[in-house]
């Protein structure tokens, strides 16, 4: 079956725009993740969805950063007013609960 | 939340050759242990889990991680390795009393396999 997908898979913006990140999670798989990748890094946790709420978004930098998942499906991450510090690889994965979590490809953010 | 500590960034090897890549958590708290593995240019992989059970657990491609709670530490091996595992390898731990089952990465080990 398809796996995790993400769209774009590069975006590039200048300082102080505001981006959005799209994830399409495993059909099926009721729990999504974002985490976030810097260059030399294994990645960091950002939030994690149940259904449609945000059941732990303590990983989320600032308030410049949010995300959404109105139908319990597709995920939007969003950023405001990027800045140069937030470029970096964002990661979505999806589990079936407590089961293992498949990772999509990535988005790579570059802040100009 | 947990640390993860992977003690080796790069790794080089010689085709053929064992590898270990070594990794340490934090705490001896009820733990699910993972290696993910990225092969360059692609996402990453589930390369094996610990849950529960064998302490002892193993891939379909030849690698093996044993889990020692005393030692907090799930290292990866391999007995003999091929130019394909060229890869970075990702340690990662879950808490399963933290209800979120969040991944705490660590630092990611290089691993370049020569002929």
């Amino acid at each position: 079956g398809a796996g995790v997908s993400q769209t774009p898979s590069n975006k590039v913006t200048e300082k102080g725009k505001y981006v959005e990140l799209r994830c399409d999670p495993i059909s099926g798989h009721t729990a999504l993740y974002w985490y976030r990748q810097s260059l030399g890094q294994g990645p960091e946790f950002l939030i994690y969805f149940q259904g449609t709420g945000a059941a732990d978004d303590s990983g989320l930098p600032n308030d410049r950063f949010f995300a959404v998942r109105p139908e319990g499906s597709v995920s939007t991450l969003k950023i405001q007013r990027t800045e140069r510090g937030d470029s970096a690889v964002y990661l979505c994965a999806s589990s079936l609960a407590t089961d293992t979590q498949y990772f999509g490809p990535g988005t790579r953010l570059t802040v100009l | 939340a947990q640390s993860v500590t992977q003690l080796d960034s790069q790794v080089p090897v010689f085709e053929e050759a064992p590898v270990e890549l070594r990794c340490n958590y934090s705490s001896s708290v009820s733990v699910y242990l993972f290696w993910y593995v990225q092969y360059p240019n692609q996402g990453l992989q589930l390369l094996l889990k610990y849950l529960s059970g064998s302490t002892l657990v193993e891939s379909i491609n030849g690698f093996e991680a044993e889990f020692n709670k005393s030692q907090t530490s799930f290292h990866l091996r391999k007995p003999s390795v091929h130019i394909s595992d060229t890869a970075e390898y990702f340690c990662a731990v879950s808490d399963w009393g933290s209800n979120d089952y969040k991944l705490s990465f660590g630092a990611g080990t290089t691993v370049t396999v020569r002929a």
